[in-house]
């Protein structure tokens, strides 16, 4: 599976778009781009996946640049309650297996 | 839809006893079922992948007898942690996966404590 990077951490401020970068240069034709987040010992929290167009859903809109080697995750207006880590993972769909990286901690402040 | 609890939320046991974890798909059929750990501060790092009725696939490093998982049913897998060790205390999660539909659905996971 591709490796995905992203920034440790961001700043947002509440009732702002918040825009999480992730770098996947090295993904497969056949592989989508999924983001998770984990909310402070919980379980992660599926919240949108793609291929290589724009997804859109009620919790997030998903970016993908034309070459597919980056996304952006984007929570239109981020709340408190979207404090959390950020995963971005790429995989193939008929692969099983998420690979998870060190996210990104997102601080939504008031 | 799609939710996936895990039984218990937290527990604390003493080293040398073993300890049986639940995960079960409240509303829906999971072919396939997921069991990670989690260090703090750390990323998710997959144990294991159970398909319902078969043995479950064990990824490198993690010991198959000390992490027995059972997938008995398409709505139930169990993880028992045999002969804990305090280095088991851990965040343990949950997953289950449909054939059909690519994501995951995730547990609220299990605190485990072992004095």
């Amino acid at each position: 599976d591709a490796k995905t990077t992203q920034p440790p951490s961001m700043d947002c401020a509440e009732g702002r778009a918040a825009n999480l970068p992730c770098n996947h240069s090295t993904i497969s034709g056949n592989e989508y781009v999924y983001w998770y987040r984990q909310i402070h010992s919980q379980g992660p929290q599926y919240i949108i996946h793609g291929l290589k167009n724009n997804e859109t859903n009620e919790m997030a809109s998903l970016i993908i640049t034309e070459d597919r080697k980056s996304s952006t995750l984007i929570l239109p207006h981020a709340t408190l309650r979207d404090t959390a880590v950020y995963y971005c993972i790429v995989n193939a769909g008929n692969n099983r297996k998420l690979i998870w990286g060190l996210g990104t901690s997102l601080a939504v402040n008031p | 839809g799609a939710v996936v609890s895990q039984h218990p939320s937290w527990v604390i046991c003493k080293s040398g006893t073993s300890v049986k974890i639940e995960c079960r798909s409240l509303d829906f059929q999971a072919t396939t079922m997921f069991w990670y750990r989690q260090f703090p501060k750390q990323s998710l790092m997959l144990m294991a992948t159970s398909n319902e009725g078969s043995k479950a696939t064990y990824e490198q490093g993690v010991e198959k007898d000390k992490f027995l998982i059972n997938h008995a049913s398409l709505t139930l897998s169990t993880l028992t942690v045999t002969s804990a060790h305090p280095e088991d205390s851990s965040f343990y999660i949950c997953s289950a996966r449909v054939t059909s539909i690519y994501e995951q659905y995730f547990g609220p996971g299990t605190r485990l404590t072992v004095t």
